[in-house]
């Protein structure tokens, strides 16, 4: 799978946007885009994935470059409960595949 | 939404003793499982992947006799950390994947593990 690479830190305010970056610049045709969190001391939990075209669900939007080789996940007014650290991981979509974790950014959200 | 449980949550054990860990996945068939350590301020380390009825497959470094892998149902795995010392505490996590057709990973809360 792809490597990805991530801010190791960052913060935001709370009730604004946090835009988190992942740069995944050797990107495969058949690999998506997932983005997990992990708040302390609990399992990662899943937030959204897409493979070319931005994607949005209840929690975060997620906007991808066309040449795919970067991505952004988009918390469009963080909480305090958003603290936490943010994995980005690119991942073929066959069954054979797991989730490879890497360093995350840890988003502190401020009030 | 696919749920998936460990327990315990937490576990204090004496060097040298064994603990076992459960891992259920509550709502769905789990033909995968993956086991995963984390240690503090350090991000999740894949240690072994195990599929219902077949052996696991543990990643380079993980020692299979001490971390023991059993999937023998499509709801159930368990890790036992044999023999415990002080520097296998840390906190496990368990991922569960579907029957085929269904490429997600659906993890488990953890279980804090400190042996002493």
């Amino acid at each position: 799978d792809a490597k990805t690479t991530q801010p190791t830190s960052m913060d935001c305010a709370e009730g604004r946007a946090a835009n988190l970056p992942c740069n995944h610049s050797t990107i495969s045709g058949n690999e998506y885009v997932y983005w997990y969190r992990q708040i302390h001391s609990q399992g990662p939990q899943y937030i959204i994935h897409g493979l070319k075209n931005n994607e949005t669900n209840e929690m975060a939007s997620l906007i991808i470059t066309e040449d795919r080789k970067s991505s952004t996940l988009i918390l469009p007014h963080a909480t305090l409960r958003d603290t936490a650290v943010y994995y980005c991981i690119v991942r073929a979509g066959y069954a054979g595949n797991m989730l490879t974790f890497g360093g995350g950014t840890r988003l502190m959200v401020k009030p | 939404g696919a749920v998936v449980s460990q327990h315990p949550s937490w576990v204090i054990c004496k060097s040298g003793t064994s603990v076992k860990i459960e891992c259920r996945s509550l709502d769905f068939q789990a033909t995968t499982m993956f086991w995963y350590r984390q240690f503090p301020k350090q991000s999740l380390m894949l240690m072994a992947t195990s599929n219902e009825g077949s052996k696991a497959t543990y990643e380079q470094g993980v020692e299979k006799d001490k971390f023991l892998i059993n999937h023998a149902s499509l709801t159930l795995s368990t890790l036992t950390v044999t023999s415990a010392h002080p520097e296998d505490s840390s906190f496990y996590i368990c991922s569960a994947r579907g029957s085929l057709g269904s490429y997600e990973q659906y993890f488990g809360p953890g279980t804090r593990l400190t042996v002493t």
